[in-house]
């Protein structure tokens, strides 16, 4: 069925730092690709989302490309904050599944400062 | 603009009591959604309406878990009788339709622990 893989946690990373988290995904057709994060305390929200191959999302920093020939969504943010704490979760949605969500397991990251 | 509310925000109870669930949805929106999400894993679906009509309850365990949207605004999720497994965080969402690539925007969840 269809599918997204994400890094395991948690990831620690200091305030500066380079942040990589890996989303590689399984899914009949054509999905479209989120990243989800979830603040302390609060609800999940859309961070970003890519609707075709090569598209970039991109949002406070964050950005992913829908690589195709690879599967994959990766999310990237070049100087991480203290605010950037949170558990980030990776998704897909497909037309042949009436648009529902598949999350995956989520990626929990502490930023020190 | 208010986002959803949920209620309550905690809630503990005893196996085989009943215990519901509250969600306001943002206003206008016709699409609302209930997710289960357990511990270390990433939400899942039990039940999307488009205003009061259920059109996706296939994950709901209907023994046990029912639902209902009234009016097509505010929504209420029932467990009955609650089991220990039932423990979790049960989000509620919601967006302006349930098609296409409309936004889901999520309330903050309750989470369930049953002793």
């Amino acid at each position: 069925g269809d599918s997204v893989t994400q890094m395991e946690g948690p990831v620690t990373l200091s305030e500066e730092a380079f942040l990589t988290i890996n989303c590689t995904y399984t899914a009949t057709g054509y999905p479209s690709l989120f990243w989800y994060v979830q603040y302390p305390g609060e609800g999940l929200q859309l961070l970003l989302k890519a609707t075709k191959a090569d598209d970039k999302g991109s949002n406070k920093g964050f950005e992913a490309t829908y690589r195709k020939e690879t599967t994959s969504f990766h999310l990237e943010k070049g100087s991480v904050q203290v605010s950037d704490s949170a558990v980030y979760f990776c998704a897909l949605s497909v037309p042949t599944n009436d648009y529902k969500l598949s999350f995956g397991a989520g990626t929990t990251v502490t930023v020190r400062a | 603009e208010a986002g959803v509310v949920q209620s309550p925000r905690y809630k503990i109870i005893e196996k085989k009591q009943p215990v519901a669930f509250w969600c306001n949805p943002i206003s206008g929106h016709n699409t609302l959604y209930w997710y289960l999400q357990n511990l270390g894993q990433g939400p899942e679906l039990l039940i999307r309406y488009e205003n009061e009509e259920a059109v996706d309850d296939s994950q709901l365990p209907k023994d046990r878990f029912s639902a209902e949207r009234l009016k097509g605004v505010d929504s209420t999720l029932k467990i009955q009788p609650a089991e220990l497994g039932d423990s979790a965080v049960y989000l509620c969402a919601s967006s302006l339709g349930g098609r296409g690539l409309e936004t889901q925007y999520f309330g903050p969840g309750t989470r369930l622990l049953v002793l």
